[in-house]
């Protein structure tokens, strides 16, 4: 198994470009999300979804979108960049539904938007 | 929502010598708490995690306690190796539900040799 795959790894954009961050895992998990990392904040969630075709919001979910079309996909569409989205990204699933279930990251795309 | 708070931010230790990293939570419901290690420019890597029907649990030499009348947990590595330096990460559910975990703002451990 490949686990939990992000593409791509980095990506520099301007301001107003848009883009997707790709996210896929092959371990058929029902629930997947999406956190951003910057220094000194942790890890906070944007969006999350319990299977194709539903997803929720996180934290911090201004500026993103998201669709979970199969249970393998959970792309992270970023529709105008800001400069404040500038982040490591982490997308991340989960072995079940329920909260207590471990958590597996992907390896992160860090994103700079200028 | 949930609120965790770490401390502290940064521990230096001696190799050899115990490291203890404390954390705090807001949300009586939740159930749920892992320990994540960060190497520089790597993904979050779950070391351990405890469920709320529990107090203590270990894995060699990491362990983690768990008070849920003071909401508190906390990760204690012992033995020291250079090795272990990395940010830690702990985290909490909300409530079991399903919305994903909240994370503590994360402690740089330094191990000194």
């Amino acid at each position: 198994n490949a686990g939990v795959t992000q593409t791509p790894k980095f990506q520099v954009l301007k301001t107003g470009q848009s883009m997707t961050l790709q996210c896929a895992q092959d371990m058929n998990h029902e629930y997947m999300s999406w956190y951003r990392q910057d220094p000194g904040m942790g890890l906070r969630l944007i969006h999350y979804s319990v299977g194709a075709g539903i997803t929720d919001q996180g934290e911090v979910p201004n500026g993103y979108n998201v669709s979970r079309s199969t249970t393998e996909d959970f792309p992270l569409r970023l529709l105008s960049a800001a400069p404040s989205q500038t982040s490591v990204y982490f997308c991340a699933s989960r072995s079940g539904l329920a909260g207590t279930d471990t958590q597996y990251f992907g390896p992160g795309t860090r994103l700079t938007v200028l | 929502g949930e609120n965790v708070e770490q401390h502290p931010s940064t521990l230096s230790v001696q190799e050899g010598d115990s490291a203890v990293i404390k954390c705090t939570y807001s949300d009586s419901a939740s159930n749920y708490f892992p320990w994540y290690k960060q190497e520089l420019g790597k993904r979050p890597q779950l070391i351990i995690d405890i469920r709320s029907n529990v107090g203590e649990k270990k894995d060699q030499r990491i362990a983690v306690t768990l008070n849920k009348t003071a909401k508190h947990f906390s990760l204690h590595i012992t033995e020291t190796q250079p090795e272990d330096s990395a940010v830690y990460f702990c985290a909490a559910n909300s409530g079991g539900g399903a919305d994903g975990l909240t994370f503590g703002k994360g402690t740089h451990l330094i191990i000194q040799p």
